[in-house]
């Protein structure tokens, strides 16, 4: 009965690298949503996709974050070129889709940039 | 423009006695509302929620509350234990926004045994 899972559960890069932030869904669950959370601030909606598809990238920032949800594999998060503010824990959550709008969180991944 | 707003930083009760968690909210499209309760360096973990049409769900300790008029849910846990010590987040959703989650910024609560 595994949960959402995540890796890595910590990341560090430097200004300039890319991060890549993977997440697979809960078993039965083909929703994917991508939040981040910044310190001492709630949780803000980044993206959402079912498999193969973005279905809402409104919270994306229009540059150098990109998301994708092959039809094999997990989800991803690609960030190119990180910078400082960059850094910040981001969740990622499942759903079953459909009429069900509860949302199943992850552990999150720490991005440090340095 | 924040939409979901929890105004109560931090919040310390007894162990054993009632606390309520608070959150207000300006959009009246809403139709869900949800609780999370997340522990440091963990992922959020849901807790219970309530449809616009019903003014109460009731889960064993934990009771939310809504009032439509008011724009205000609020989260009652009864008896209050030292391991639901954590920050509470209150979050919004809209069937035509496909459910994505509005957050409030969060309520750090204490149970002191």
């Amino acid at each position: 009965n595994a949960g959402v899972m995540q890796n890595p559960r910590h990341l560090v890069r430097r200004r300039g690298q890319e991060a890549r932030l993977r997440c697979s869904p809960m078993k039965g669950h083909s929703h994917v949503y991508w939040y981040r959370q910044l310190p001492e601030e709630g949780l803000k909606f980044m993206v959402y996709l079912q498999k193969e598809n973005i279905i809402d990238e409104s919270g994306m920032p229009k540059e150098r974050f990109s998301a994708e949800f092959p039809k094999e594999g997990p989800s991803i998060l690609r960030i190119q070129q990180v910078v400082r503010g960059d850094s910040a824990a981001y969740f990622c959550a499942s759903s079953a889709g459909g009429n069900s709008y509860e949302q199943y969180f992850g552990p999150g991944t720490r991005l440090t940039v340095t | 423009d924040q939409q979901v707003k929890q105004n109560s930083p931090s919040l310390s009760v007894q162990e054993g006695r009632i606390s309520i968690l608070n959150c207000d909210y300006t959009n009246s499209m809403f139709d869900y509302f949800l609780w999370y309760k997340k522990y440091p360096a963990e992922g959020p973990t849901f807790l219970i929620s309530i449809s616009s049409i019903k003014d109460k769900n009731e889960d064993g300790r934990f009771t939310v509350f809504l009032n439509k008029s008011a724009k205000h849910l609020s989260l009652h846990i009864v008896p209050s234990q030292p391991g639901d010590s954590a920050v509470y987040f209150c979050a919004a959703t809209r069937m035509d926004s496909s459910y994505k989650l509005i957050f409030g910024s969060g309520t750090r609560l204490l149970v002191r045994p």
